[in-house]
C-alpha cells in the first residue's frame, strides 16, 4: 500500500503564475519529508526538505508547506517558469531509505 | 567534483539472462542506494550499502543483489530476468549514513526483451 500518495499524476500552469503541488502521507510517525525534481533521463534532484517540527520552509521560489494533522504536504513554486516543467517527487525518509511518491508532472505553459 | 556515475547507460537484455549495473559514487561518499522506477510503481527503494556492508533492503526478490567495495563503487545484479524488471535503475550516494544527502546518478535504463 503507497505510503505516500501524490493523487494528481500531472499540472498545467501558466508561466509566471503559482504552481501547487499536492501530498499526502499515511504514517503519523513519519517526520522528516522531502521534494525532488526529475527530467527526463536524469536522475532525481533534491529540491527542499522540511521536519515534522516546522510546517513551512522556504527556498527561494520554492515553499513546503506542512499540515500534520491532515497528513499532507504541498510544495508551492512561485512564480513559475518554463525550465520548471519537470516531474515533481514528494518524499519520506524512513529507516535511512526514501520512499517516493508516484510524481506529478508539471507543465509550465507559455 | 565528479557525481555519481552510472554505468552503463542504456542495456538491452533477453528474459532469463542477468544484468549487472555499475555505480561510481562522489569521491569520499560511503553509502550508496539503489532504486528502480517503473511507470506503474514509481521509484521503489532497492537497498543501501555502506562501507562495503547491506544496510537495508527494501521489498524485492532475491533475483536482484548487490554489493559494494573497498573504494565505495557499487553494483547490482539481476538474475533471471523477467519483462517486469525493464525500468530505470537509479543509483544515489552520500557521505555518511541517512538519505539526508542522497545524490542520484542518471541511471541505467534496463530494457529486457
Amino acid at each position: 500500500d503507497q505510503q505516500v500518495k501524490q493523487n494528481s499524476p500531472s499540472l498545467s500552469v501558466q508561466e509566471g503564475r503559482i504552481s501547487i503541488l499536492n501530498c499526502d502521507y499515511t504514517n503519523s510517525m513519519f517526520d522528516y519529508f522531502l521534494w525532488y525534481k526529475k527530467y527526463p533521463a536524469e536522475g532525481p534532484t533534491f529540491l527542499i526538505s522540511i521536519s515534522s517540527i516546522k510546517d513551512k520552509n522556504e527556498d527561494g521560489r520554492f515553499t513546503v508547506f506542512l499540515n500534520k494533522s491532515a497528513k499532507h504536504l504541498s510544495l508551492h513554486i512561485v512564480p513559475s517558469q518554463p525550465g520548471d516543467s519537470a516531474v515533481y517527487f514528494c518524499a519520506v525518509l524512513q529507516d535511512d531509505k526514501i520512499i517516493f511518491g508516484k510524481g506529478t508532472r508539471l507543465h509550465i505553459l507559455p | 567534483k565528479a557525481g555519481v556515475t552510472q554505468t552503463p547507460r542504456y542495456l538491452i537484455k533477453t528474459r532469463g539472462q542477468q544484468v549487472t549495473l555499475s555505480c561510481s559514487p562522489i569521491s569520499g561518499h560511503r553509502s550508496v542506494s539503489w532504486y528502480q522506477q517503473t511507470p506503474g510503481q514509481g521509484l521503489q527503494f532497492l537497498f543501501e550499502y555502506f562501507s562495503e556492508t547491506q544496510r537495508n533492503k527494501g521489498n524485492f526478490p532475491g533475483r536482484f543483489s548487490g554489493r559494494q567495495f573497498s573504494n565505495s563503487r557499487s553494483e547490482m545484479n539481476v538474475s533471471t530476468l523477467e519483462l517486469g524488471d525493464s525500468a530505470l535503475y537509479l543509483c544515489a550516494s552520500a557521505e555518511g549514513r541517512g538519505a539526508y544527502g542522497y545524490t542520484f546518478g542518471s541511471g541505467t535504463r534496463l530494457t529486457v526483451v
